[in-house]
Formats: structure tokens, C-alpha cells, sequence
């Protein structure tokens, strides 16, 4: 099945810019979808299709996706965005449907 | 704002059974497929399994396929996750979440809190 591998952990001072990939076999022919999860709480939808921010979510968070790698992209980060980050995309097929999400990255603001 | 409140967690023997329920509130319940995707402790996430908004379609991971069955009561606004033949590594914190639209690819867009399934003896 469709495997997404990210980097365990992503370091940053704040105010900096946060980069965290995604890197999947073409994974620019899918839709990427990125979810931030803080200890004990349920994840959020950060970004979607791609590049798509859902209502609530700052401008600081964007994203993007060619090729064999799709990258989360935090600029300015703040403390309040130290987290778990987790890539996800949609599986199908003629013999299967599935989701499937990456290891996930924690993000540290030092 | 969107509400999912999952319950029926506990400690359960392996091989026993376990029925979760996710009673969701503040918009059309029948109008979205809805997910469950769990977290085994310190883990990362992994999908379990969808239904569609009228429950005629189903797909699950393949570590659940055979033991979990997942189903919806559009009356009462609720999925369930029916767990049988439990093992060990299905101990996780068990969350539903709503699919934006149709099932078919769009991101999780509300989640609840979860609730957390030990299997242990």
C-alpha cells in the first residue's frame, strides 16, 4: 500500500520559517492533506488539497505538493505552534480504498 | 460548531468485543461520511475505517478488516465502530471524525475528543 514518510522531528527558533515534508511515490498526482496535533487533543485540519487553508487557520500556514514530495510550510513561527504534524492523502483503487497518513513530524520551537 | 462525542472505551480481555459510538451534533449528520481513526499510545495516526452518509458503502484498514464493523444511525445521528476478536495492538485512543464531503479523498475536517480502547489481560 501507498507509504508516506515524513522526518520524525523539525527544529526552529521563532520567528523563523518551519518546513515539513511529505515525500510519497508521485505523491503530486494526490490531493495532501495536513492535520497539527497538540498533546492530548484531537488533530486539526490545517491544510487541505494541497495548498487550502479551512476558516480560523492563520495565513502563516500554507502548502504545497509536486513531484515526489509535499512540504507543510509555518513561517513566523510562534511557540503555540510547537505540535505533532501529520501528512494524510486518499488511497483508491479497483481493489482498495484507503487512508493513509504519514509518521508524523514533531515540531520544536526553541 | 460541529460536535463529536465519542464513547464506549474501556478495558476489554483479547479477544473480547467492544462497541464504540459517536453521537454527532450541530450540522445534517446524514449528509457526511463519517471516519474512525485511532492512535495506539506515543503512535502516530491511523485510519480504521469510513461509512457514507446513507451507510451503503464501508472500507476499512486492512488490520481491522474481518473484526471491525463500522455502521450509522441516521435517526439518532451516531456511528458506531463494532471491535471483535481484539488484540493487544488495537489499545489506542479511537477518534471519529466527519469527512468534509463525499468520502472520496477530502481531508477530516471536525474530530472529537476520543476514547481510549485498552486490550490487556
Amino acid at each position: 500500500s501507498y507509504v508516506l514518510t515524513q522526518p520524525p522531528s523539525v527544529s526552529v527558533a521563532p520567528g523563523q520559517t518551519a518546513r515539513i515534508t511529505c515525500a510519497g511515490n508521485n505523491i503530486g498526482s494526490k490531493s495532501v492533506h495536513w492535520y497539527q496535533q497538540k498533546p492530548g487533543q484531537a488533530p486539526v485540519l490545517v491544510v487541505y488539497d494541497d495548498s487550502d487553508r479551512p476558516s480560523g487557520i492563520p495565513e502563516r500556514f500554507s502548502g504545497s505538493n509536486s513531484g515526489n514530495t509535499a512540504t507543510l510550510t509555518i513561517s513566523r513561527v510562534e511557540a503555540g505552534d510547537e505540535a505533532d504534524y501529520y501528512c494524510q492523502v486518499w488511497e483508491s483503487s479497483t481493489d482498495l480504498t484507503h487512508w493513509v497518513f504519514g509518521g508524523g513530524t514533531k515540531l520544536t520551537v526553541l | 460548531q460541529v460536535q463529536l462525542v465519542e464513547s464506549g472505551g474501556g478495558v476489554v480481555q483479547p479477544g473480547g468485543s467492544l462497541r464504540l459510538s459517536c453521537a454527532a451534533s450541530r450540522f445534517s449528520f446524514s449528509t457526511y461520511a463519517m471516519h474512525w481513526v485511532r492512535q495506539a499510545p506515543g503512535k502516530g495516526l491511523e485510519w480504521v475505517a469510513v461509512i457514507s452518509y446513507d451507510g451503503n458503502n464501508k472500507y476499512y484498514a486492512d488490520s481491522v478488516k474481518g473484526r471491525f464493523t463500522i455502521s450509522r444511525d441516521n435517526s439518532k445521528n451516531t456511528v458506531y465502530l463494532q471491535m471483535k476478536s481484539l488484540r493487544a495492538n488495537d489499545t489506542a485512543v479511537y477518534y471519529c471524525a466527519r469527512d468534509r464531503d463525499t468520502g472520496s479523498g477530502s481531508p477530516f475536517d471536525y474530530w472529537g475528543q476520543g476514547t481510549l480502547v485498552t486490550v490487556s489481560s
